[in-house]
């Protein structure tokens, strides 16, 4: 199972641009990179998921390089209602993919 | 609005109840899950069903048990729980359980044993 790591924590102002970064360095042919919002007490919200390149949806883009050794979330103009957990995943099955700690955004005025 | 419905919302039982949490969900996706949320700790997964495989993590306690019906509904039944027990309950479905379907989480059902 293909490991990840993301910063615990990151601050931003609204109006910019956040790119949260995940390394998974051990990632398997077959394994895609999904993220997910999560809320307080709320369930995981799917945002963007990509195998290769760069994926875009209304919410948000993913940056994959060529070796797929790291990925990035590209959240744009953020605001305060992004304060939120955001996980990245890695995997092929969903009964396989693995929630660690995510990166606690916090969008400050 | 996920799709994905749960309930109850909340639910406080004691350790001697019997007591089901409900999730139904709406998309037409034949995969359901549950997962536990504890503070400050990672998602878990519990238990799936799909057609394509049924998952069980051996670490959950047989105190829950899980009941699939049909596609569209998944049940938990908690039995003789414990205090630790106490968590955010989250179910989900998705079209399969590869990816790159998405999953679709519900609301969640907050525990709490007393």
């Amino acid at each position: 199972l293909a490991k990840t790591t993301q910063p615990i924590s990151m601050d931003s102002y609204e109006g910019q641009e956040v790119n949260i970064t995940c390394s998974h360095n051990n990632i398997a042919t077959n394994d895609y990179i999904t993220w997910y919002q999560q809320f307080p007490s709320q369930g995981p919200r799917f945002i963007i998921q990509g195998y290769k390149t760069k994926v875009t949806n209304e919410v948000a883009s993913l940056f994959i390089p060529a070796d797929r050794k790291s990925s990035t979330l590209s959240l744009p103009r953020v605001s305060l209602s992004d304060t939120a957990v955001y996980y990245c995943l890695v995997g092929e099955r969903y009964s396989t993919l693995t929630f660690g700690k995510g990166t606690m955004l916090l969008v400050s005025p | 609005e996920t799709g994905v419905t749960q309930t109850p919302r909340h639910l406080v039982m004691g350790m001697t109840n019997k007591k089901s949490l409900k999730c139904e969900q709406h998309l037409g996706h034949n995969a359901m899950y549950w997962y536990k949320q504890s503070a400050k700790k990672p998602l878990e997964l519990m238990f799936v069903y799909s057609l394509e495989e049924r998952v069980e993590n051996n670490s959950v306690p047989s105190r829950f048990s899980p009941e699939c019906p049909n596609s569209s509904h998944l049940f938990l039944h908690l039995h003789t729980l414990q205090p630790e027990d106490s968590a955010l309950y989250l179910c989900a479905s998705s079209q399969g359980t590869s990816v790159p379907y998405e999953q679709y989480f519900g609301p969640g059902t907050r525990l709490t044993v007393t």
